[in-house]
């Protein structure tokens, strides 16, 4: 059956660096664009990265732009997250999902369960 | 900056018929926004409803229904059961690859 599942959560400093991950089976991972979205404890969801099925082009929401890329391995079926220069309102579950189609337009149809990421001193 | 807007919540009778909306800070809803729906309960992940403006995503039941109405997209669920309390949240892609999700709807069913 189709899966997601992230991996690589956990408490960093603030300032420092984390990269989680996603390995997904059940279908085929080169034949979709992924998206990265967060949600802070009681708040709401935010976007917050978007790949194409290549790679090739790669979308970031302001908040984490310049410090936050996403990035893929089809050869391993894992879409990854590298977070550098974390602050305090990093803070949040972050949810793996896959897109409907292959392109980033096609909004996220199937979700892992979330990681999470706590920043904190 | 653009903001995707929803109510804040909402109460409806079981049985009853209640419809949530999804619009644009400034600007019209239009299918090519790719009007998304999802239903979230507390510590568990989104559950797609809705997709492409109107398309039910696997095993949802048709009872949940999703449209244009007017500038906005807009999810009904007609008939509603005490399992659908829960938040409801919407996401336009604005394009240039950006998204942006709504601040979600909470839904009372008592």
């Amino acid at each position: 059956q189709v899966q997601l599942v992230e991996s690589g959560g956990g408490v960093v400093q603030p300032g420092r660096s984390l990269r989680v991950s996603c390995a997904v089976s059940g279908f085929t991972f080169s034949d979709y664009a992924f998206h990265w979205v967060r949600q802070t404890s009681g708040k709401g969801l935010e976007w917050v990265a978007a790949i194409a099925y290549d790679g090739n082009s790669k979308y970031h929401a302001d908040s984490v732009k310049g410090r936050f890329t996403i990035s893929r391995d089809n050869s391993k079926n894992t879409l990854y997250l590298q977070m550098n220069s974390l602050r305090a309102e990093d803070t949040a579950v972050y949810y793996c999902a896959r897109s409907y189609g292959a392109l980033v337009g096609p909004t996220p149809t199937v979700w892992g369960q979330g990681t999470l990421v706590t920043v904190s001193s | 900056q653009t903001v995707v807007t929803q109510e804040p919540s909402f109460s409806v009778s079981p049985g009853g018929t209640v419809t949530f909306t999804c619009g644009l800070s400034s600007g019209s809803v239009s299918t090519s926004f790719n009007p998304t729906w999802y239903q979230q309960t507390p510590g568990q992940a989104p559950r797609t409803l809705i997709y492409s403006t109107n398309t039910r995503s696997s095993g949802v039941p048709d009872r949940f229904s999703g449209s244009i109405l007017g500038n906005k997209a807009a999810l009904t669920i007609t008939g509603a059961q005490t399992d659908d309390e829960s938040d409801y949240y919407c996401v336009l892609y604005l394009g240039s690859g950006i998204s942006v999700f709504g601040g979600g709807t909470k839904l009372t069913v008592l």
